[in-house]
């Protein structure tokens, strides 16, 4: 069966700091992969998707990136935290075709 | 923006209560989606219901879609209180599988 992590589960960065979240997926080949934001009590900002290794596709320009290095790999970086950037962060996957999506149990990130 | 709406934003019913929640949405669609969240937890996938499709039942869910009026609706019936959740519809673009709109959600909370 499939199963996607997230780590870490909590984060508590100060503004200017650099940032890593990874994701990873287990059981499948070729997932498209998404990271979204999520800001307390809100729904999902679509952030960034991925299609295959080194395919990314950007929904909002910010100083946020991500990276597909391997197949079932998605991290999400910055160079300098913003204030604005605390919220929790999903990663998700899907399968090919119009598909759900599965998503990880999330990053907390307060940046202080 | 193609963000879908729900409405209520939150809704308070009594175990035993049907809990009925709406989403619109503004673009042509592949697909619309619902989601539950627990709080603090990453999203589960509830039901898919295709853009050709009219009605759709999942154990106690029924979902409708109305693609002239761009909206469709997740009813719960015979509620519980492990119902309690926010719940989200998702839209998936006619043109770009790819992308996943989510809207601002619905917060149910079910009272024993």
């Amino acid at each position: 069966s499939q199963t996607i992590h997230q780590w870490p589960a909590t984060l508590v960065q100060p503004v200017g700091s650099p940032l890593s979240l990874e994701c990873t997926v287990e059981g499948t080949s070729n997932p498209n992969l998404y990271w979204y934001r999520q800001a307390a009590g809100r729904g999902l900002q679509l952030l960034f998707y991925s299609v295959g290794i080194g395919q990314i596709s950007s929904e909002v320009p910010q100083n946020l990136s991500a990276s597909r290095p391997q197949d079932r790999q998605f991290i999400l970086s910055s160079k300098k935290l913003l204030l604005s950037d605390s919220g929790f962060y999903l990663c998700a996957w899907s399968g090919l075709g119009v598909n759900e999506q599965y998503f990880g149990p999330g990053t907390r990130l307060t940046v202080t | 923006s193609q963000q879908g709406e729900e409405d209520p934003q939150a809704l308070s019913i009594q175990e035993g209560e049907n809990a009925t929640m709406n989403c619109s949405y503004k673009t042509s669609i592949n697909n619309l989606q619902w989601y539950r969240q627990n709080s603090g937890r990453g999203l589960v996938h509830l039901i898919l219901i295709r853009s050709n499709e009219r009605e759709k039942h999942s154990g106690r869910l029924r979902v409708t879609l109305d693609t002239s009026k761009k909206s469709s609706s997740l009813l719960i019936t015979a509620s519980r209180a492990a119902d309690t959740a926010s719940y989200f519809c998702a839209t998936v673009e006619a043109d770009n599988f790819n992308k996943f709109y989510f809207g601002s959600g619905t917060k149910l909370n079910v009272k024993p």
